[in-house]
């Protein structure tokens, strides 16, 4: 079945650092892929998306490319801050036939201390 | 505001006991999903409704059953608790069944069995 993998966490960086949080998936067809974040104590956002191979996704300064050679979608921030700390988590669609759902990667706890 | 509105916000149970989970999506969405959230087992997708009717199931156990109501509100109905089903619930909701737009998640009810 799908699934997705993403790098354990925690992650601990410095204000204006450079952030790279990996995700591989497997799926079979082409599945869309998606960042969600969750801020503590909220319920999860859609941080970004792509749908296609060799789309970008990008919001907020992050940004991800659907990399289909590599089965891979990197959340990359050129320079964090405090307010980024969240957990960010990696998921894909699995549209197969009629029905749609998401699959999550574990989750990446991200803090950016000042 | 993501437009998700989960009763309650919190919920301390006993062992052995049925706890009902309400969820009522954004105004015009099809779609209901459920989530379950714990430490060990991360973002676990338990099952999916489409204007009334069942569409995908997911790591469900058969204690756990759900319905969406003709007003598109979902239940998700938790039997014969257990300690281990402590966790956090989220539902979220989308416009479509079989396509992949992004799902808006409400903030989520966090059960505690004790």
């Amino acid at each position: 079945g799908n699934s997705v993998t993403q790098m354990e966490g925690p992650v601990t960086l410095s204000e204006e650092a450079f952030l790279t949080i990996n995700c591989t998936y497997t799926a079979t067809g082409y599945p869309s892929l998606f960042w969600y974040v969750q801020y503590p104590g909220e319920g999860l956002q859609l941080l970004l998306k792509a749908t296609k191979a060799d789309d970008k996704g990008s919001n907020k300064g992050f940004e991800a490319t659907y990399r289909k050679e590599t089965t891979s979608f990197h959340l990359e921030k050129g320079s964090v801050q405090v307010s980024d700390s969240a957990v960010y988590f990696c998921a894909l669609s699995d549209s197969g036939g009629s029905n749609y759902k998401l699959t999550f990667g574990k989750g990446t706890l991200l803090t950016v201390n000042p | 505001d993501s437009g998700v509105t989960q009763t309650p916000k919190h919920l301390i149970t006993a062992t052995g006991q049925r706890v009902t989970l309400r969820c009522s999506p954004r105004s015009g969405d099809l779609s209901v999903y459920w989530y379950q959230q714990s430490l060990d087992q991360g973002l676990q997708f338990l099952i999916q409704y489409y204007n009334g009717e069942e569409r995908a199931k997911g790591n469900i156990l058969e204690r756990f059953s759900a319905q969406q109501f003709p007003d598109l509100h979902s239940e998700l109905n938790l039997s014969s608790l257990e300690l281990g089903d402590s966790a956090l619930y989220f539902c979220a909701s989308s416009v479509y069944g079989n396509r992949d737009p992004e799902a808006f998640f409400g903030q989520g009810t966090r059960l505690t069995v004790v």
